[in-house]
C-alpha cells in the first residue's frame, strides 16, 4: 500500500522569506508521479508543481521548486520569495497503477507581514 | 472553457435519504474520480472510472455508489448506508495514457454535504 506522510502540521513564513514542506512517502511502485496541490480557502484544488520519478533533475515551477530524493522516498516543496497568496493549505500526494492518487494529510501555510 | 463542474455546492441531507452528487467534465478526460476530504485529513478515494461503464471501488467506497454511462459525467450516491457522510467532496479527472501511470488530475470545485 502507498502512503504518504506530511509531518508538519502547520507552516509560517514571513513575505519574501523561502520556506520548505516536507514529505515522505512509501511506495513498491517502480514508475510514480509526485505532485504537490494547493488548496487555499476557496477549497478547490490546484496543481503546483509534478515530479516524474525516474526523473533525477529536480522540478521547477517559477518560485516553487522541489528536492526529490528517491532513495530516501522524500519530495520536498521549496516557496521562494514567499507571497500573501501563498498562503493555503499544501497536500504532498503521490499517484502510481490506475492513476489513483494518495494525499498526505496536508500542511497549513501562513504567509506573515 | 474547459473544466469540471460539481453541483451544488452545498447540499443539506436529512438521515436515512440517499443523496447525489453530480460531477461533469467537458475535458474529454477518459478517467474521473470521487474524492472525501475531512478537517484534519487528505483527500481519500471514494470511487474511480477509467472508462465508460466501468468503475472501481477506492479506499472508502462502503455507504457510496457510483455510475459512468457518459463519458463526461461521474454522480456520486451517497447512501443511507453510509454512517458519516458530512463532509467536503471532490470530483477529478485525467486523461487515460495507457504508457504512463499516473497523469495530473483536474478538480472540480467540490460539494458541501452536510448531514442534518
Amino acid at each position: 500500500a502507498q502512503t504518504v506522510t506530511q509531518s508538519q502540521p502547520e507552516m509560517s513564513v514571513q513575505e519574501a522569506e523561502t520556506v520548505t514542506l516536507s514529505c515522505t512517502y512509501d511506495t513498491s511502485e517502480s514508475d510514480y508521479y509526485l505532485f504537490w496541490y494547493k488548496q487555499p480557502p476557496s477549497r478547490q484544488m490546484i496543481l503546483v508543481i509534478r515530479q516524474e520519478a525516474y526523473k533525477q533533475q529536480n522540478a521547477t515551477e517559477n518560485r516553487f521548486s522541489v528536492n526529490f530524493q528517491k532513495a530516501a522516498k522524500s519530495f520536498s516543496l521549496k516557496i521562494s520569495d514567499s507571497q500573501l497568496g501563498d498562503a493555503a493549505m499544501y497536500f504532498c500526494a503521490q499517484t502510481g497503477t490506475a492513476s489513483k492518487l494518495t494525499f498526505g494529510t496536508g500542511t497549513r501555510l501562513q504567509v506573515t507581514l | 472553457d474547459g473544466g469540471i463542474t460539481q453541483s451544488p455546492k452545498y447540499l443539506f441531507r436529512k438521515e436515512g435519504q440517499n443523496v447525489t452528487l453530480s460531477c461533469e467534465q467537458n475535458l474529454n478526460h477518459d478517467a474521473m474520480y470521487w474524492y472525501r476530504q475531512d478537517p484534519g485529513q487528505g483527500l481519500r478515494l471514494i470511487y474511480y472510472s477509467q472508462i465508460v461503464n466501468d468503475f472501481q471501488k477506492g479506499d472508502i467506497a462502503e455507504g457510496y455508489s457510483v455510475s459512468r454511462e457518459k463519458k463526461e459525467s461521474f454522480p456520486l450516491t451517497v447512501t443511507s448506508a453510509q454512517k458519516n457522510p458530512t463532509a467536503f467532496y471532490l470530483c477529478a479527472s485525467s486523461i487515460k495514457k495507457v504508457s504512463i501511470v499516473a497523469n495530473e488530475q483536474f478538480f472540480g470545485p467540490g460539494t458541501r454535504l452536510t448531514v442534518l
